[in-house]
């Protein structure tokens, strides 16, 4: 079963200190992985997305994640954290041909000045 | 370029009754995605139309219903409401099949 996993709930980082949100995921295929945002009262942005070929991804906001197949991971990261990056992060697996994923639990980041 | 609409945003309703919530995607965009995001279960997928035609579903029960129309504009609809069913109900328009969605803000339903 297609399955993914964010271990950490709640991450709490200094403002310009870096970050990185965990995520594992279960695919019986070819996954294609995403990362996206949510704000309060709003709904989900793309950050980025892995189809295939390069194992590291830029996205937007200053946002990178990379693909790990052995240890079927897709860990987001960002080298200095802003204040206005407090948010909730979703990572998401889905296959080709549809848009049908399936979400991690996601992880709630705060960000202290 | 507008983006993904959803409608109403809020609203309350009683247990045994049903709802009816709109999306109108962005413009160009065939595919419209339907979620049900909620505390304790999260995001789950609800079903997909393309092209008028549901092209996947998600785990849930015959209650949940959708439709698109020929202008791409989808409803869903969920008949004799549970206390369960509230949650926020997110649609998500895409043009390719690869899993880019792009979100409107959600449609939150209050079930007393």
């Amino acid at each position: 079963a297609q399955s993914v996993t964010q271990p950490d709930i709640h991450i709490t980082v200094s403002e310009g200190a870096s970050l990185e949100l965990r995520c594992n995921y279960s695919y019986g295929a070819t996954p294609y992985l995403f990362w996206y945002v949510q704000s309060p009262g709003q709904g989900l942005q793309l950050l980025l997305k892995y189809f295939s070929g390069d194992t590291l991804v830029q996205g937007i906001k200053g946002f990178e994640a990379e693909f790990k197949r052995s240890q079927s991971s897709f860990n987001l990261r960002k080298p200095s954290v802003h204040w206005s990056d407090a948010a909730e992060y979703f990572c998401a697996v889905g296959g080709a041909g549809g848009n049908k994923l399936v979400f991690g639990a996601g992880t709630i980041l705060r960000v202290k000045s | 370029k507008a983006g993904v609409t959803q409608t109403p945003r809020y609203l309350i309703k009683t247990r045994g009754q049903q709802v009816t919530l709109s999306c109108s995607p962005i413009s160009g965009h065939r595919s419209v995605s339907w979620y049900q995001q909620t505390p304790g279960q999260g995001l789950q997928f609800l079903f997909e139309y393309f092209s008028e035609t549901q092209r996947n579903k998600g785990n849930f029960p015959g209650r949940f219903s959708g439709r698109q129309f020929s202008n791409s504009r989808s409803e869903m609809n969920v008949s004799t409401l549970e206390l369960g069913d509230s949650a926020l109900y997110l649609c998500a328009s895409s043009r390719v099949n690869t899993g880019e969605l792009f979100f409107g803000e959600g449609s939150r339903l209050t079930v007393l």
